[in-house]
């Protein structure tokens, strides 16, 4: 099985970054995702780490360490509309199947 | 290409009741995945579909739970003798290959009273 350990809250104003960290035990790992939730919508997929290393798309970026267990999602430039909850996600070995952390909410202050 | 659609998005159920949820998913995308969650958690792994085949069903769900994907295109979730423990949002995911996001549809709330 798996399971992820990402912090439940993180509070930050306009403009700045926030890291949110997320570790994972598995049996099996291919690779971690991340997803935003809004409050009352679906989650929509933000980026996906295959291998060790540094994605970037835009004002995200998110990086894995397979050798650390450990990944994290970075957001810059933080706006208001980035105030959400934030899933890391483990790909298994059984297909495309996810495991989702239990999600990370991000409140952006003026 | 209007995404992955599910219909009800909200169900309120009497207990004991049988209700049934449908998914289109986005039509090329072979894999379908049914999950389910509760406020303030993540989406749980119910069970997933590729093409119309079922790969793998959690051992989280009992036997009142089951899925269909005919024809490889939509599928449906059916809870039997709905629990009040059953209430939740059901999502449907889709997407095209082993390393490509998933889409998600809007979910089904479902409110068992």
């Amino acid at each position: 099985g798996q399971s992820l350990e990402q912090p439940s809250e993180v509070t930050a104003v306009e403009g700045a970054i926030v890291q949110i960290n997320c570790t994972y035990q598995t049996s099996g790992f291919y690779g971690l995702s991340w997803y935003q939730q809004h409050d009352g919508g679906a989650p929509t997929f933000l980026s996906y780490n295959g291998l060790d290393g540094l994605e970037e798309t835009g004002r995200f970026s998110s990086f894995l360490s397979r050798s650390d267990s450990y990944g994290y999602l970075l957001l810059q430039e933080l706006q208001m509309k980035d105030s959400a909850s934030y899933f890391c996600a483990a790909r298994g070995a059984a297909g495309n199947k996810l495991t989702f952390g239990g999600g990370t909410r991000v409140l952006v202050k003026p | 290409d209007t995404g992955v659609s599910q219909d009800p998005r909200h169900k309120i159920t009497k207990r004991g009741q049988n209700v049934t949820f449908r998914c289109d998913p986005i039509s090329e995308h072979n894999r379908l995945y049914w999950y389910r969650q509760t406020l303030g958690q993540g989406p749980e792994f119910l069970t997933y579909f590729q093409n119309e085949a079922q790969l793998e069903k959690s051992r989280l769900l009992s036997d009142r739970f089951s899925a269909e994907r005919p024809k490889g295109s939509f599928s449906t979730l059916e809870i039997q003798r709905t629990e009040q423990g059953d209430s939740a949002m059901y999502l449907c995911a889709s997407s095209r290959g082993q390393e490509s996001g998933y889409t998600f549809g809007s979910g089904t709330r479902l409110t068992v009273v």
